[in-house]
């Protein structure tokens, strides 16, 4: 059963717009939340994260929000650039030792 | 820093015939990851190490695929024999503290087993 879950497997958002991408997670242990970014033929990055202790963590144009009580995390890129166009993977972590839960992935594409 | 670096980028076998892949994880990390990207089952984590040491291998799917850290600069996935399933791409991963700054990933082998 998966743990993380990021329900929309692509995205395309317009240049210059925001892009919103979600995350639910089921584990209530979960504490602390990552967003990874990957391009074709490369690993994935690490992006932006945010601790269970709070509900938003802004870095530029990048924004990760938390909604415990729903389990729930979103992403918002604003404003959307085509260099965003990527794969953007959600990661959990229930503060136990070196294992980070990650969703399937969602391919954002920014059109110009 | 190179960074995380993985060998070969790409390797192409044949059903039955054995699979070496190879990291070197970053210079200080204590951890290093392996993990498995498929279509159906997105990232997944295969094995870790801390300090050199395997501490979980739970996701090793079989007896067939084995992993090794012989010293802080070099850790192996070995597949024996391989199959078409084992097809995918797989990622090592290291970091120095556990989950502060995420980890740093090597740039994958893409395994083809025909």
């Amino acid at each position: 059963d998966q743990q993380v879950k990021q329900n929309s497997p692509s995205l395309s958002v317009q240049e210059g717009r925001i892009s919103i991408l979600n995350c639910d997670y089921t584990n209530s242990m979960f504490d602390y939340f990552l967003w990874y970014k990957k391009y074709p033929a490369e690993g994935p990055t690490f992006l932006i994260s945010i601790s269970s202790i709070k509900d938003k963590n802004e870095d530029g144009r990048f924004t990760v929000f938390l909604n415990k009580s729903a389990k729930h995390l979103s992403l918002h890129i604003v404003p959307s650039q085509p260099g965003d166009s990527a794969v953007y993977f959600c990661a959990a972590s229930d503060g136990s030792q070196g294992n980070l839960i990650f969703g399937k992935g969602t391919k954002l594409s920014v059109k110009p | 820093d190179a960074g995380v670096i993985q060998s070969p980028r790409h390797e192409v076998t044949e059903m039955g015939q054995e699979v070496t892949l190879r990291c070197k994880p970053i210079s200080g990390h204590d951890y290093l990851f392996w993990y498995r990207q498929t279509m159906m089952r997105g990232l997944e984590l295969l094995i870790y190490f801390n300090n050199n040491v395997p501490i979980d291998d739970s996701g090793m799917p079989e007896d067939r695929f084995s992993a090794k850290m012989p010293n802080a600069s070099f850790s192996t996935l070995k597949i024996q024999p391989s199959e078409p399933r084992d097809s995918a791409v797989y990622f090592c991963a290291s970091s120095d503290e556990w989950i502060s700054y995420g980890y740093t990933f090597g740039s994958g082998t893409r395994l083809t087993v025909v």
